[in-house]
């Protein structure tokens, strides 16, 4: 069974700063891995999808690399700012598993200004 | 271009009635998945639906059953409600069903149930 665990789940860092989110799965079999953001009590919002044939994924500020061989992604987010205040979410998609994507469980990122 | 809305926004039910929450998916796309986000917790698949059809299920019981209409658009129907089911839930619509379709996903009902 395919398992998607994100770390921390929780995350304060002063505004400027780089950061790093984590987040590991168990099956190799990994088709794609989505990384997305939730606002409070709000739905999901895509930043990047990494294909299984490529290896990262940058929009603007944010990059996301994928490495099927240690089963981990990361979501790099530069010069951090306060609006990137959010819980952020990885999900992926297996191989003869259908359509559905597997979440982690987030991990809630705080900005200070 | 209209993107993925649901409806209503925010309700509560007493626990043992049941609820129906719909979900109008993007133009042209005819797949909608539902998933059920609990506080804190990342959102689990519920089942999915492709051209009226119900094309997978996650773990979920019975109770939780579903329709999608010739437009396209879809309900999550929950019977017996418990506790446990007060949630945010998600519909997110695709062009097909499969791995190589991107999935949009709305704004979400946050279910609460007493």
């Amino acid at each position: 069974k395919q398992e998607v665990t994100q770390i921390p789940a929780a995350l304060s860092v002063p505004e400027g700063e780089n950061l790093v989110l984590n987040c590991s799965f168990t099956d190799s079999a990994i088709y794609n891995l989505q990384w997305f953001r939730q606002d409070p009590g709000k739905g999901l919002t895509s930043l990047l999808l990494i294909q299984s044939s490529q290896r990262e994924q940058t929009s603007g500020r944010l990059n996301a690399s994928l490495d099927k061989s240690s089963g981990r992604s990361t979501l790099y987010i530069a010069a951090s700012q306060p609006g990137d205040s959010a819980t952020y979410l990885c999900a992926a998609q297996i191989y003869n598993q259908g359509g559905k994507l597997i979440f982690g469980q987030g991990t809630e990122l705080s900005v200070k200004p | 271009e209209t993107g993925v809305t649901q409806s209503p926004t925010h309700l509560i039910k007493t626990r043992g009635q049941q609820v129906t929450l719909r979900c109008s998916s993007q133009s042209g796309h005819n797949t909608v998945s539902w998933y059920q986000q609990a506080l804190g917790q990342g959102p689990q698949f519920i089942f999915q639906y492709y051209r009226e059809e119900e094309n997978g299920r996650g773990n979920f019981p019975p109770r939780f059953s579903g329709l999608q209409f010739p437009n396209y658009s879809s309900e999550l129907n929950v019977n017996a409600l418990e506790l446990d089911d007060s949630a945010l839930y998600l519909c997110a619509s695709s062009l097909n069903p499969g791995l190589a379709y991107e999935q949009y996903f709305g704004p979400g009902t946050r279910l609460t149930v007493t």
